[in-house]
């Protein structure tokens, strides 16, 4: 079965640092997300991309976020100065028509020292 | 705007019992709505989803839900819990199949045996 497959598993950066959180959505998905979970809290929306571009974003996506859909598979997210704050688990989710559920990988947790 | 409200943060079932976990939300669109768990350490997996046919969707390891619009909800329940069922559960809207997800708090289900 298609599953959306994430790397790192863990990443540990210091603050100030830039991080890149990988994705690899399901091949013939059309709509790629990023959502966060800081330990202990709820699942937080951050971004959707469609078409390559973002078509939503959360107050939380600021300056220090972008995503980039580098080539026909990978969906990255980058933090470009890390601040301890950022220390969540980040999940990556697909989603293609006509099915409506969003499929989530494994998530990369992230740890900020 | 959509959000979630699940009541109880924990909920304490015995093996064999009667699992309820509530869910009701908020929504100027007819909802999409979906059940998602969380296994410790592990990413979401989908358990069921609402998306406007059949009010009473069936879903995976013997999980079903009812979309009651008059009362907003769309609780989850299972007849008979079983050990491999404790996990956090978190329910969640979309206004449509390929927008964000907004998720509630979440509910931690332990399962006494």
């Amino acid at each position: 079965e298609p599953e959306v497959t994430q790397t790192p598993s863990h990443q540990v950066t210091q603050m100030g640092q830039e991080v890149i959180l990988r994705c690899v959505p399901i091949s013939n998905h059309l709509y790629f997300y990023w959502y966060r979970q800081i330990l202990g809290q709820k699942v937080e929306f951050l971004v959707s991309f469609y078409n390559n571009e973002i078509s939503e974003k959360s107050e939380i996506f600021d300056d220090q976020f972008s995503v980039e859909r580098p080539d026909g598979s990978n969906f990255t997210l980058k933090i470009r100065s890390t601040k301890l704050e950022d220390s969540a688990m980040y999940f990556c989710a697909s989603n293609g028509w006509p099915g409506y559920e969003q499929y989530f990988g494994p998530g990369t947790r992230l740890t900020v020292t | 705007a959509q959000s979630v409200t699940q009541l109880g943060s924990h909920v304490s079932v015995s093996e064999g019992a009667l699992v309820l976990l509530r869910c009701n939300y908020s929504s100027s669109v007819p909802p999409y709505l979906f059940w998602y768990v969380q296994y410790p350490n592990q990413g979401l997996q989908l358990l069921l989803k609402y998306t406007s046919a059949a009010t009473l969707v069936k879903g995976i390891n013997g999980f079903e839900a009812e979309f009651k619009k008059s009362e907003t909800s769309f609780h989850l329940t299972k007849p008979s819990a079983h050990m491999s069922d404790a996990a956090e559960y978190f329910c969640a809207v979309s206004p449509n199949g390929n927008e964000k997800l907004t998720f509630g708090t979440g509910t931690r289900l332990t399962i006494i045996p």
